[in-house]
């Protein structure tokens, strides 16, 4: 399909492994961001690209956390020495162009269970 | 710190009956709004937004609601239909839409039939 998807959809780590999640946005968008939403909590910000570079991680929890993205294309988000509050989904989102946030299509998102 | 609230976790409604979404946000630099309607195993859909210089928009059987004095903005669906039975996401953004989301943490809405 033509939509934003991520990979793994599900992943199971070990308290302290590393674990890498990818993004793979619309063609042709320049804009991706990273949400996470922990269980009864709203969807939490962490990071935007505009092309390759990120001019906005304050939503970054830790410096454990880090994306880049490379080709202006395929994201993707590390979190190093998991811990158990990394458990979450995380959802990656695209749009045409920074700004017009109703323009953001999301992925089906990467459930993250840290044991 | 939750910036933007939604207090019900669940809402149930009878099918072509109204149903009636709330969110309150707290943050006064916030001047643009946006529902998204999420089904399981996908990410969230735009539905509707409204910016603050509007107290009202609406889009087929979808309307949103904004007080800002209140702080407050609501989503209605009529006639509700099963197929809006989903979580329902409010978000708010400044500058007009131009900066980051911030997301309440849902409502799950179910229509019986």
């Amino acid at each position: 399909g033509a939509g934003v998807s991520q990979s793994p959809s599900n992943k199971v780590t070990e308290k302290g492994k590393d674990v890498e999640l990818r993004c793979d946005p619309i063609s042709g968008h320049t804009a991706l961001y990273w949400y996470r939403q922990s269980l009864g909590q709203g969807l939490e910000f962490l990071i935007y690209f505009q092309g390759n570079s990120a001019p906005d991680k304050s939503g970054l929890p830790s410096d454990r956390f880090s994306a880049e993205r490379t080709g202006g294309s395929v994201s993707t988000l590390t979190i190093q020495r998991t811990q158990q509050e990394d458990s979450a989904v995380y959802l990656c989102a695209s749009s045409p162009a920074w700004g017009r946030v109703d323009t953001q299509y999301f992925g089906p998102g990467t459930r993250l269970t840290v044991l | 710190d939750q910036q933007v609230k939604q207090n019900s976790p669940s809402l149930s409604v009878q099918e072509g009956r109204i149903s009636i979404l709330n969110c309150d946000y707290t943050n006064s630099m916030f001047d643009y709004f946006l529902w998204y309607k999420k089904y399981p195993a996908e990410g969230p859909t735009f539905l509707i937004s409204i910016s603050s210089i509007k107290d009202k928009n609406e889009d087929g059987r979808f309307t949103v609601f904004l007080n800002k004095s209140a702080k407050h903005l609501s989503l209605h669906i009529v006639p509700s239909q099963p197929g809006d039975s989903a979580v329902y996401f409010c978000a708010a953004s400044s500058n007009f839409g131009n900066e980051k989301l911030t997301f309440g943490t849902g409502t799950r809405l179910t229509i019986i039939p």
